[in-house]
């Protein structure tokens, strides 16, 4: 079955208590992507890969950091979490190419204290 | 830079009958793509529909359509026989063909009533 899986679904933190979350996709896809969805904002990139080894800054990358080691694998580490980086958290990945379907994981729900 | 706006936070239907939800963007693309996800309690994001920016010809998948007015840069969704489980969040999106990166909306959650 075609997927996007996170890890973990659901975090509780404390701030600065480093925190990797981890994505992974099994269709060889290979462009990745990170989003966070807050209320009133939608959802906004925070990173994205085209590709292994190359990765960009999308609209709110402050605060986190990405690596893209394999094409399937695609965490999203927060150094140091603050409060301001509760939120839900969605990786997604897709063939390169708007006119391809983007596959979305099922999001991971953060609460930093 | 992309924007996208969805104006109405909140709509309510009853089953059974038509809503539109609005979206208006704005872009200095030439080459981009409209985008309706529905994003259900479960939180899950599902596609719900894509419309190619050179493409006149409005998409339609079923009960769902746009009406795209590209010189008025608005993309709305009409739902037809609305449904149960027509009830989430609808966001709207535009990506750049350059980049690759979607742009979402606010959005907009539709309750549908029984």
């Amino acid at each position: 079955e075609a997927q996007v899986t996170q890890n973990p679904r659901y975090l509780i933190t404390v701030t600065g208590k480093k925190l990797t979350v981890t994505c992974s996709q099994n269709m060889n896809h290979e462009y990745m992507s990170w989003y966070r969805q807050d209320p009133g904002l939608g959802l906004r990139q925070i990173y994205y890969s085209m590709n292994v080894e190359v990765t960009d800054k999308g609209d709110v990358p402050e605060g986190y950091k990405v690596s893209r080691k394999e094409k399937r694998n695609f965490p999203l580490i927060l150094e140091s979490p603050s409060p301001n980086q509760t939120s839900l958290y969605f990786c997604a990945s897709r063939q390169y190419g708007l006119q391809e379907t983007q596959y979305f994981g099922p999001g991971t729900r953060l609460l930093v204290l | 830079a992309q924007t996208v706006t969805q104006s109405q936070p909140e709509m309510s239907v009853q089953e059974a009958e038509t809503v539109t939800l609005s979206c208006t963007y704005d872009t200095s693309e030439n080459n981009y793509y409209l985008f309706w996800y529905k994003q259900p309690p479960s939180r899950q994001m599902i596609l719900v529909i894509r419309q190619e920016a050179y493409k006149q010809q409005n998409a339609t998948e079923n009960r769902f359509s746009v009406n795209f007015q590209k010189a008025a840069k608005s993309f709305s969704l009409k739902i037809s026989d609305s449904q149960l489980g027509d009830t989430a969040m609808y966001f709207c999106a535009t990506g750049s063909s350059n980049t690759g990166k979607l742009i979402f909306g606010q959005g907009t959650t539709l309750q549908v009533k029984p």
